[in-house]
């Protein structure tokens, strides 16, 4: 199963972009990279998702290196209600495992006034 | 639409006591998860339903947990008996479409347990 290396801890200012690394050296070509986080009390939210190509929506942006060995989450203008551990997961497709999220320990981001 | 419901959002017992989860997926996902949640720490797979078949229970300590989703709706997670070290948050997950779609999964509240 691949697995996944981030910073267990970041902080960002209040209107900044906030970057969380993230590597997945053993990635297959087909897995995916999801990107999850848990705000406090809370079950994981889905963020975003890619293979390949770096990926956008309104909570974030996905870069991913061309040779699919790490990626980026970037939330271009934090704020404090962006204060959560953010989990990066590559997904199993295989047999039984189709879908499954494996997650690790994640990054705990605090966003400061 | 409304999200994935779980309760209780607590409970306390005594280790060897019993206890019953309960989660109600979003109407029409096929695929139910339930995670373990220690703290500090990600969440653990448990068990994968889809509809009403459990696809893979390799993860859930058989002896004690058991599960089920009874016509692929609602699910129970029971801990019969209950040890110190089951102290955890235990999410339910559901997933609109089964097998390999890119699609996500939504997270209940989850319930957390308290093991004294």
């Amino acid at each position: 199963d691949a697995k996944t290396t981030q910073p267990p801890s970041m902080d960002c200012a209040e209107g900044r972009a906030a970057n969380l690394p993230c590597n997945h050296s053993t990635i297959s070509g087909n897995e995916y990279v999801y990107w999850y986080r848990q705000i406090h009390s809370q079950g994981p939210q889905y963020i975003i998702h890619g293979l390949k190509n770096n990926e956008t929506n309104e909570m974030a942006s996905l870069i991913i290196t061309e040779d699919r060995k790490s990626s980026t989450l970037i939330l271009p203008h934090a704020t404090l209600r962006d204060t959560a551990v953010y989990y990066c997961i590559v997904r199993v497709d295989r047999g039984s495992t189709l879908g499954r999220l494996y997650f690790g320990r994640g990054t705990q981001l605090t966003v400061w006034p | 639409e409304a999200g994935v419901a779980q309760s209780p959002r607590y409970k306390i017992i005594e280790k060897r006591q019993s206890v019953a989860f309960w989660c109600n997926p979003i109407s029409g996902h096929a695929t139910l998860y339930w995670y373990q949640q220690i703290l500090g720490q990600g969440p653990k797979l448990l068990i994968q339903f889809q509809n009403n078949g459990v696809v893979d229970d390799s993860q859930l300590p058989k002896d004690r947990f058991s599960a089920e989703r009874l016509k692929g709706v609602d699910s129970t997670l029971k801990i019969q008996p209950a040890k110190l070290e089951d102290s955890a948050v235990y999410l339910c997950a559901s997933r609109r479409l089964a097998g390999n779609s890119y699609n996500e999964q939504f997270f209940g509240p989850g319930t957390r347990l308290t093991v004294l």
